[in-house]
């Protein structure tokens, strides 16, 4: 079966360090790959996502990056951290859409999340 | 652009009372509408979609084009119901579905 693993868990970090929060996927092969903000009374925001290795779409202008450096491995990066990137980072996957397929609106899978509090 | 919007931030019922948490949304092409739901300390996780149109512990949805609505209900809480609700919009893309969320329901159900 598929499992998405996050790490860390939580992590604090002082304003203008480096960020690195690592996703990967067990069990599928090419997924697309998400990640999400989720923020105090905000909802989820999607950030980031990813149909195949080296190939990013970013969805807001923002201090954060993305990259895939693997099939199922998607990494969320920032070279120097602001407060207002605090949050809760939710990492997902939904299956690839298929040669000729008509349409895609698949459901995605979403791991346990990484809480990042800058301080 | 798409948009979701669950007027609701805070719902609180009583157990064995009905429950529905609102959802509207916005998309000038063919809406896939879904419910997730997130308990506490566990992962964000489908809780149904439209297209199924199946029940999910208790739970159903309608999609309602006319009102753009896709309401979540259920005729009788329990305790265990107590959870997070987003409601999310998805919208196909060449490439992969990409998913617009609300900004979620906290239901609590009180004993």
């Amino acid at each position: 079966s598929q499992t998405i693993h996050q790490w860390p868990a939580t992590l604090v970090q002082p304003v203008g360090s480096p960020l690195s929060l690592e996703c990967t996927v067990e069990g599928t092969s090419n997924p697309n790959l998400y990640w999400y903000r989720q923020a105090a009374g905000r909802g989820l925001q999607l950030l980031f996502y990813s149909v195949g290795i080296g190939q990013i779409s970013s969805e807001v202008p923002q201090n954060l990056s993305a990259s895939r450096p693997q099939d199922r491995q998607f990494i969320l990066s920032s070279k120097k951290l602001l407060l207002s990137d605090s949050g809760f980072y939710l990492c997902a996957w939904s299956g690839p859409k298929l040669v000729g397929q008509q349409g895609y609106q698949e459901t995605q899978y979403f791991g346990p999340g990484t809480r990042l509090l800058v301080l | 652009a798409q948009r979701v919007t669950q007027p609701e931030k805070l719902l609180s019922v009583f157990k064995g009372a009905p429950v529905e948490l609102k959802c509207n949304y916005s998309y000038s092409g063919s809406p896939e509408l879904f419910w997730y739901v997130q308990y506490s300390r566990q992962r964000l996780q489908l809780l149904l979609r439209h297209i199924s149109r199946e029940s999910i512990k208790g739970f159903t949805a309608d999609l309602n084009k006319g009102e753009t609505s896709f309401h979540l209900k259920k005729p009788f809480a329990q305790e265990e119901d107590s959870a997070m609700y987003y409601c999310a919009l998805s919208t196909p893309s060449v490439s992969g579905s990409r998913l617009t969320f609300g900004e979620g329901t906290q239901l609590t159900v009180n004993p």
